[in-house]
């Protein structure tokens, strides 16, 4: 069970978007529709931003939006904010009942 | 609303065993897979097991050798043990709650463990 591939780091401006993306196995995000995103501010416990590739919990902005395509999968954030500088994480539901998380990507908003 | 609380001690001496213990607030521990998940500092998340409200539980492959997480429904609390820990173990644990769509939608704020002598 090897990590999801992230990029380290990503940048962009204010009312820009960027795409974050996730990059798996068959055997993991090729195979299940249980991609989910987490945003994780310094300090804090990381928080639910998108479910099942797409979905977004109640409260969370849509300028967040997910895809899938084969074995990758990618988060959107469109808007850019300043509020959005954070680590990023995916995860897949791997099968088996286990879970794999991605690397991380540290947004940062210039 | 749904709330999680890690417990624990700080420092666990080398070869020595790693306990932590999740207490559930306003929820019963059923229908959702109760996780452990740590952070090495500096790191990414790595996912550590779970029990779920049947008593089952599962566990990350590259640790399960060590693992054992169990559950106190008359509590509500749910409990990770981590054997012969060493400085790698060194981590931010979280616990967790996994929803039917297999997302982690609630997260206690973390309690850091350090390995050391």
């Amino acid at each position: 069970q090897s990590a999801l591939t992230q990029p380290a780091s990503v940048s962009g401006s204010p009312d820009q978007s960027i795409t974050i993306s996730c990059t798996g196995t068959s055997s993991d995000i090729g195979t299940f529709r249980l991609v989910s995103w987490y945003q994780q501010h310094p300090g804090k416990a990381p928080k639910l931003l998108i479910s099942e590739v797409t979905k977004r919990p109640s409260g969370v902005s849509d300028r967040f939006s997910g895809f899938k395509s084969g074995n990758t999968a990618s988060l959107t954030i469109s808007g850019l904010q300043a509020e959005d500088e954070a680590d990023y994480y995916c995860c897949s539901y791997a099968g088996r009942s286990t879970w794999v998380f991605g690397g991380g990507t540290k947004l940062t908003v210039v | 609303q749904v709330q999680l609380r890690e417990s624990g001690p700080g420092l666990v001496k080398p070869s020595e065993t790693l306990s932590l213990t999740c207490t559930v607030s306003a929820a019963s521990l059923s229908s959702y897979y109760w996780s452990w998940i740590r952070q090495p500092p500096g790191k990414g998340l790595e996912w550590i097991g779970y029990i779920y409200d049947d008593g089952s539980a599962n566990y990350n492959p590259s640790l399960k050798s060590r693992i054992t997480i169990s559950a106190d429904t008359s509590k509500n609390q749910f409990s990770l043990n981590l054997i012969a820990v060493t400085a790698a173990d060194t981590a931010l644990y979280y616990c967790a709650r996994a929803n039917a769509s297999h997302a982690f939608d609630v997260w206690g704020q973390g309690t850091m463990v350090t390995v050391s002598s």
